[in-house]
């Protein structure tokens, strides 16, 4: 069966500091990977997706960048954390053909300070 | 007009009640629905998953998917305070492009 890891769960950073998030999938090869903001009352904001290793797309401007370095692996970093990068950061995944799921990590809760 | 909308409540109701939660759409194109139950601090986890129109249950839960008038809702007979959480909504195009809604958060009162 299929897993997804996504580490750390908390993570208290000051301001200006790097980010590194790392989010792995377990179980399928080739899946398309997502990573999302999740703000209280706002839903959910996708931030990056990949199709494949290299292959990022951006939806949103922002302090952020993705990497996919490896098929199953998912980096969401940051060279410079403002306060406003503060939230609930999710990896998921979705795998190829008719059945289009997102299964989500467990998230990432970052607390710029 | 955003692509999806969902009452995002608060939703208080006893035990052993039966729980309604619904979402809108616009876009047509929408072939895939699907529900998630999210506790607090964790991740989204899928709960239930239709594809097209109809109904699936599956045991306390049912998923109804109306697309003629976009309009897709959650059933839950019997709900118990374990199923406090919030709920959200989510659709797909066969474009694998996926859309939320803002989530219903859900109380069950013992």
């Amino acid at each position: 069966s299929q897993t997804i890891h996504q580490w750390p769960a908390t993570l208290v950073q000051p301001v200006g500091s790097p980010l590194s998030l790392e989010c792995t999938v377990e179980g399928t090869s080739n899946p398309n990977l997502y990573w999302y903001r999740q703000a209280a009352g706002r839903g959910l904001q996708l931030l990056f997706y990949s199709v494949g290793i290299g292959q990022i797309s951006s939806e949103v401007p922002q302090n952020l960048s993705a990497s996919r370095p490896q098929d199953r692996q998912f980096i969401l970093s940051s060279k410079k954390l403002l306060l406003s990068d503060s939230g609930f950061y999710l990896c998921a995944w979705s795998g190829r053909g008719t059945k289009n799921i997102q299964y989500f990590g467990a998230g990432t809760r970052l607390s710029v300070l | 007009q955003k692509e999806v909308e969902q009452d995002p409540g608060p939703l208080s109701v006893p035990e052993g009640a039966i729980v309604s939660l619904n979402c809108t759409y616009s876009n047509s194109a929408f072939q895939y629905f699907m529900w998630y139950r999210q506790y607090s601090r964790k991740g989204p986890e899928l709960l239930m998953y239709t594809y097209s129109s109809g109904n699936k249950e599956d045991g306390r839960f049912t998923a109804q998917v109306d697309k003629s008038s976009k309009y897709i809702s959650l059933f839950i007979r019997d709900s118990q305070p374990s199923d406090s959480a919030t709920y959200l909504c989510a659709m797909a195009n066969t474009g694998n492009q996926f859309y939320f809604g803002t989530g219903t958060s859900l109380t069950v009162i013992p």
